[in-house]
């Protein structure tokens, strides 16, 4: 079974500049995330979803990020413009969910961001 | 608000010694409770999970961890660790009921096993 892929690994981008990072979960997994984990930290959510919608983007910083998860597989995490602080890894992250349960989540590699 | 605490930031431990993670959450519900690992170079996993019934559970790699809802805790403990547990161990807890729920991280304790 495949796991979450990533991409780009890696990516250095001056401020300013738009970023975009693809995540393709694992097949049949209906709930998605997306994580950012800065250095010495554990991953902080911005956006969960369940199938195309999204269910969670109370932390998501709407001004320059944005997100799509377009029939409910592949999704795509924008960044525009970038800044500094924005120099993190951003973890995509698939799950099933049920009425019963949550369940633990699989996660990618990760796309490495630095912003100078 | 939901949170999830580890108070060892880091640990150093020789080959053998023995070894318990703390994590104290804060949420008064029903929860999930995960701990994932992370090693050199590679993504995060799974390492143990506790959803309901007894609350001791294992998980791979001679893993534990007990769940004790009066502390509101998840300790992870492993009797005797190897060089290769050398990583970062995060505590997670899933808070709340389908569609409102909350997956919640700590800030992780970095480990490393003296050979």
């Amino acid at each position: 079974e495949a796991g979450v892929v990533q991409s780009p690994r890696y990516k250095i981008i001056e401020k300013k500049q738009p970023v975009a990072f693809w995540c393709n979960p694992i097949s049949g997994h209906n709930t998605l995330y997306w994580y950012r984990q800065n250095l010495g930290q554990g991953p902080e959510l911005l956006i969960r979803y369940e199938n195309e919608e999204a269910v969670d983007d109370s932390q998501l910083p709407k001004d320059r990020f944005s997100a799509e998860r377009l029939k409910g597989v592949d999704s795509t995490l924008k960044i525009q413009p970038a800044e500094l602080g924005d120099s993190a890894v951003y973890l995509c992250a698939s799950s099933l969910l049920s009425q019963e349960s949550v369940y633990e989540q699989y996660f990618g590699p990760g796309t490495r961001l630095t912003v100078t | 608000a939901q949170s999830v605490s580890q108070h060892n930031h880091h640990v150093i431990l020789s080959e053998a010694a023995s070894l318990e993670l703390g994590c104290n959450y804060s949420y008064g519900g029903t929860v999930n409770l995960f701990w994932y690992v992370q090693y050199p170079g590679q993504h995060l996993q799974l390492l143990l999970k506790y959803f309901s019934g007894d609350p001791l559970v294992k998980g791979i790699k001679g893993f534990e961890a007990e769940f004790i809802k009066s502390k509101f805790s998840f300790n992870l403990r492993k009797p005797s660790v190897q060089w290769s547990d050398t990583a970062e161990y995060f505590c997670a807890v899933n808070a709340g009921t389908s569609g409102t729920y909350k997956y919640i991280f700590g800030t992780g304790t970095r480990l490393k096993v003296l050979a």
